[in-house]
């Protein structure tokens, strides 16, 4: 089975922090994302990556960043955190990129004060 | 706006009950998914449909593809209390990404 594991369930930081969160798939898989989860408003895309040191912007970028050094390694980074960034954050990865089954992890819930 | 339009946003039933969620858009999609989300867990994949007016069964759920491919539903006769989560119908457009939609919040009471 795949399993993606990310580095907290829970998380809560203050405002102007640097953010770190860290995700891992031990599938081989070429493919990793970062989705932002909002009551009423879906999984948004905010980065996602398709090889090592690749990255692509997704619908939501702005002040995020995201890093890839490792295949099964894929990192979102809030540069300075802020209140609109509470969210509940998921990461996911797939084989294939489009039609293929993206497998997700648990989530991390974070809470900028 | 979404790209996706789930409805309802919210649905609440007694056990033994058939309910459909619905999935509408007016973009075409090369394929649609369907994910179920349990609580302090992430989606995990029930279905993809590729052909237009596809159907595919998963148990009690039945999924259809629209003939256009810009919908979908989710029909699932008699819920039980393990059915309860959140549905996500996510869209694959010509290219790469997915689309999700808002979701549907499923409760069914025993």
């Amino acid at each position: 089975d795949v399993k993606v594991t990310q580095s907290s369930r829970y998380l809560v930081k203050r405002t102007g922090e640097k953010v770190f969160l860290e995700c891992v798939q031990d599938m081989d898989h070429e493919n990793m994302f970062w989705y932002r989860q909002d009551p009423g408003l879906g999984l948004r895309l905010i980065y996602f990556s398709y090889d090592v040191k690749m990255k692509e912007k997704g619908d939501i970028p702005e002040g995020y960043s995201v890093s890839r050094e490792k295949k099964e390694r894929f990192s979102l980074i809030l540069e300075s955190a802020s209140t609109n960034q509470t969210s509940m954050y998921l990461c996911a990865s797939s084989l294939l990129v489009g039609t293929d089954t993206q497998y997700f992890g648990p989530g991390t819930r974070l809470t900028v004060l | 706006t979404q790209l996706l339009e789930q409805s309802p946003q919210f649905l609440s039933i007694q056990e033994g009950e058939n309910l459909t969620v619905y999935c509408n858009s007016s973009s075409v999609f090369s394929s649609l998914q369907w994910y179920r989300q349990e609580p302090g867990e992430g989606p995990v994949l029930l279905v993809t449909v590729v052909t237009g007016g596809e159907v595919k069964k998963l148990k009690r759920l039945t999924f259809q593809f629209g003939d256009a491919r810009k919908d979908s539903s989710l029909h699932i006769t008699a819920a039980q209390p393990g059915d309860t989560g959140l549905y996500l119908c996510a869209g694959a457009l010509y290219g790469n990404k997915l689309v999700f939609g808002a979701g549907t919040i499923l409760r069914v009471k025993s």
